[in-house]
């Protein structure tokens, strides 16, 4: 069975710094992968995604991800952080013949100090 | 981008109650729509995955009885918790999935800003 595990429930950069979320996964075939934000009290929002193009996925507000088949993993960076990142990140899996159902990880909330 | 509406947005009910959530793709339509539950401080769990015209896939562990699902249309799906407890209380959060046959097809979910239930 497939599964997402998001390493660190919490991360905490300064304003400024490199944010690095990590998502590990574990499928038997190829999978899609998706990169998702969340703000309190509202829904997801896609950031980016993966789907057997390009490894290196750039996503809207400056983030990107790699993703390297040989260690399984599909980490969300972003060079600088701002305050408005503060949020709460979300790694996602779905393969081609799960008809877009998809399986995330635990989450990880990213804190912006000042 | 794709928008997609929940309806209503917080509820509170009472105990033994039953409560409807709407779940609207607004400017596309959505062969298959999801719904997840979400509790505090925890990820999101799917709990059924609905296609128009057709009965709900339910996951295991979730009862179909309790959580109806109809997707009437191309643009609606909705979630009925019947007989609420307090235990179904949390945030209920739904996606869309446009048809593969539309032109400009992404295989791309969205999600809808979630609706907190709370039953007393």
């Amino acid at each position: 069975a497939q599964s997402v595990t998001q390493l660190g429930s919490h991360v905490s950069v300064s304003e400024g710094a490199l944010v690095l979320l990590r998502c590990n996964y574990s499928s038997s075939v190829p999978p899609y992968l998706f990169w998702y934000v969340q703000y309190p009290n509202q829904g997801l929002q896609l950031l980016l995604k993966y789907t057997s193009a390009a490894t290196l996925v750039k996503g809207i507000n400056g983030f990107e991800a790699e993703f390297k088949k040989s260690e399984t993993s599909f980490h969300l960076t972003k060079p600088s952080a701002h305050m408005s990142d503060a949020a709460e990140y979300f790694c996602a899996l779905s393969f081609l013949t799960s008809y877009g159902k998809l399986t995330f990880g635990q989450g990880t909330i990213l804190t912006v100090h000042p | 981008g794709a928008v997609v509406s929940q309806h209503p947005s917080r509820v509170i009910c009472k105990s033994g109650t039953s409560v409807k959530i709407e779940c609207r793709s607004l400017d596309f339509q959505a062969t298959t729509m999801f719904w997840y539950r979400q509790f505090p401080k925890q990820s999101l769990m799917l709990m059924a995955t609905s296609n128009e015209g057709s009965k709900a896939t339910y996951e295991q562990g979730v009862e179909k009885d309790k959580f109806l699902i109809n997707h009437a249309s191309l643009t609606l799906s909705t979630l009925t918790v019947t007989s609420a407890h307090p235990e179904d209380s949390s945030f209920y959060i739904c996606s869309a999935r446009g048809s593969p046959r539309e032109r400009g097809f992404t295989d791309t979910q969205y999600f809808g800003p979630g609706t907190r239930l709370t039953v007393l």
